[in-house]
């Protein structure tokens, strides 16, 4: 089993809300990883996590915050987000930190208005 | 840091021909070069992968091969479906790099 959920599918939010996005693996991979995609362009990476631990922030506003309760679960949370921000949220996962594959969610299509 | 390059952008190709897309990669220290498919509204899928200690890899239609001289790996898929049309992206990472770049995406059409 190879795959990784992420919830919810589709969010729209305000300029002003606060939501979270999160992520699911049960591979017994112990990094995980947010990365947002813009259309017609590659994902971009914004954090990684490795051993629930964070080991990097792509230099990504403090409007993202994310969190990694335990080695399963990979949370996003939103707050005080721009319209520019709306894009796709994409959350992976790998055996380990590094030269390993990553196997990709389907996603959360985020709006901001 | 790691950048990695990929050509075409757009590839057009009638149904049954073959498809190459290149990439070229910047850090000799890489040693993974995986391939993803990504359908529209979805995340990337990995179709195929190869490391540094191969030269070529295959699987059904679809084959990978790495220069690790010139830096440059080519995916290739034969006997072309319609069910093949996505984009496509190339990346690359490394013991050394802690993230994995990705390619700038080839779409890639097959007219049935």
């Amino acid at each position: 089993d190879t795959e990784v959920t992420q919830t919810p599918k589709h969010l729209v939010m305000g300029m002003t809300n606060k939501k979270s996005l999160k992520c699911e693996q049960h591979m017994g991979h112990r990094a995980m990883y947010w990365y947002k995609q813009k259309a017609k362009k590659p994902p971009e990476l914004m954090f990684v996590y490795s051993y629930e631990k964070l080991s990097i922030n792509e230099s990504v506003p403090s409007r993202f915050s994310p969190e990694c309760p335990n080695s399963s679960l990979l949370n996003l949370h939103l707050h005080a987000l721009q319209p520019e921000d709306s894009a796709l949220y994409l959350c992976a996962s790998s055996l380990v930190q590094g030269s390993e594959t990553q196997y990709f969610g389907p996603g959360t299509r985020l709006l901001v208005l | 840091g790691e950048n990695v390059e990929q050509h075409p952008s757009t590839l057009s190709v009638q149904e049954g021909d073959s498809a190459v897309i290149k990439c070229t990669y910047s850090d000799s220290a890489s040693n993974y070069f995986p391939w993803y498919k990504q359908e529209l509204g979805k995340g990337p899928q990995l179709i195929i992968d190869i490391r540094s200690n191969v030269g070529e890899k295959k699987d059904q239609r679809i084959a990978v091969t790495l220069n690790k001289t010139a830096k440059h790996f080519s995916l290739h898929i034969t006997e072309t479906q319609p069910e093949d049309s996505a984009v496509y992206f190339c990346a690359a990472s490394g013991y050394n790099n802690n993230d994995m770049r990705f390619g700038a995406g080839t779409r890639l059409t097959v007219k049935p």
